[in-house]
C-alpha cells in the first residue's frame, strides 16, 4: 500500500502544551500536504511542503520533512481547545499522480 | 466556508432508492473531485474532474455515477446502494488537476443506507 501512516491514532493534550504528530510515507515524493478535520466536517488545508523543503511555519504551525526517512512531522504550540480535531497528512507521490491520504491524528485539547 | 459547497447535508437512502449529491464550488478552479470516507479508514479517492473531463477513476463500482457538466459543479448518482456505502461523502476542488496544488473541501454529505 502507497498508503501514508499517522502516529500517534490518538493524541489528548492539556491547553497549552504542543502537540506533536508525525507522518509517515514509502515512496519518492513530490509534496506532502497537512489537513486538519472537525468532526463530521469537510478538511482544511494546513500547509503543503515540497520534498525540496525541510521545514514550513504557519502561525503556530511548523512542519517538517525528512526525505531520507520518508517521514513528516506537525508541531501545534501553545494548543488551544480549539485545536481539537483530526489531522491528516497527505502525499503525492512522483508524478502527477492524485494525493495519498493517511487514516490521521484525532488530537484532544482539554481545557 | 471554503467556498466549496455540498447538499445534501445528510442523505438517508435506502438500497432500491436513486439519489444524487451535489456539490459547487465559487473558487473558478479547474479540478473536482469526489472523496470517500468511511470510519477508521483513509480517506479514498474515487473520481477527479479537469475541465469537466474526468481524468481519474479509482475503480468505483458502476453504482456511483459521476457528471460534471461544467467546472463549477459536480454531482454524485447513486443508485442501488449496499449499507457499506455508508459514509461522509467529500468533494473537493483545486485549481488544477495536479496534487501540488491545495485542495479545498466542502463540509461533506452523511450518506446513511438502510
Amino acid at each position: 500500500s502507497q498508503q501514508g501512516e499517522e502516529d500517534p491514532q490518538a493524541l489528548s493534550i492539556q491547553e497549552g502544551e504542543n502537540a506533536t504528530m508525525n507522518c509517515s510515507y514509502k515512496t519518492s515524493i513530490n509534496n506532502l500536504q497537512w489537513y486538519r478535520q472537525n468532526s463530521g466536517r469537510g478538511l482544511v488545508h494546513l500547509i503543503l511542503i515540497r520534498s525540496n523543503e525541510r521545514e514550513k511555519h504557519s502561525g503556530r504551525l511548523r512542519v517538517t520533512l525528512d526525505t531520507s526517512k520518508k517521514s513528516s512531522s506537525l508541531l501545534i504550540t501553545a494548543s488551544r481547545a480549539a485545536d481539537t480535531a483530526s489531522y491528516f497528512c497527505a502525499h503525492q507521490n512522483s508524478g502527477n499522480t492524485p494525493l495519498v491520504f493517511g487514516k490521521g491524528t484525532r488530537l484532544s485539547v482539554i481545557a | 466556508e471554503t467556498g466549496v459547497t455540498q447538499t445534501p447535508r445528510h442523505l438517508v437512502m435506502g438500497m432500491t432508492n436513486k439519489k444524487s449529491l451535489k456539490c459547487e464550488q465559487h473558487l473558478g478552479h479547474n479540478a473536482m473531485y469526489w472523496y470517500k470516507q468511511s470510519a477508521k479508514k483513509p480517506l479514498e479517492l474515487m473520481f477527479v474532474y479537469s475541465l469537466e473531463e474526468r481524468v481519474e477513476n479509482n475503480s468505483v463500482p458502476s453504482r456511483f455515477s459521476p457528471e460534471c457538466p461544467n467546472s463549477s459543479h459536480l454531482f454524485l448518482h447513486l443508485h442501488t446502494l449496499q449499507p457499506e456505502d455508508s459514509a461522509l461523502y467529500l468533494c473537493a476542488s483545486s485549481q488544477e488537476a495536479d496534487s501540488g496544488y491545495t485542495q479545498y473541501f466542502g463540509p461533506g454529505t452523511r450518506l446513511t443506507v438502510l
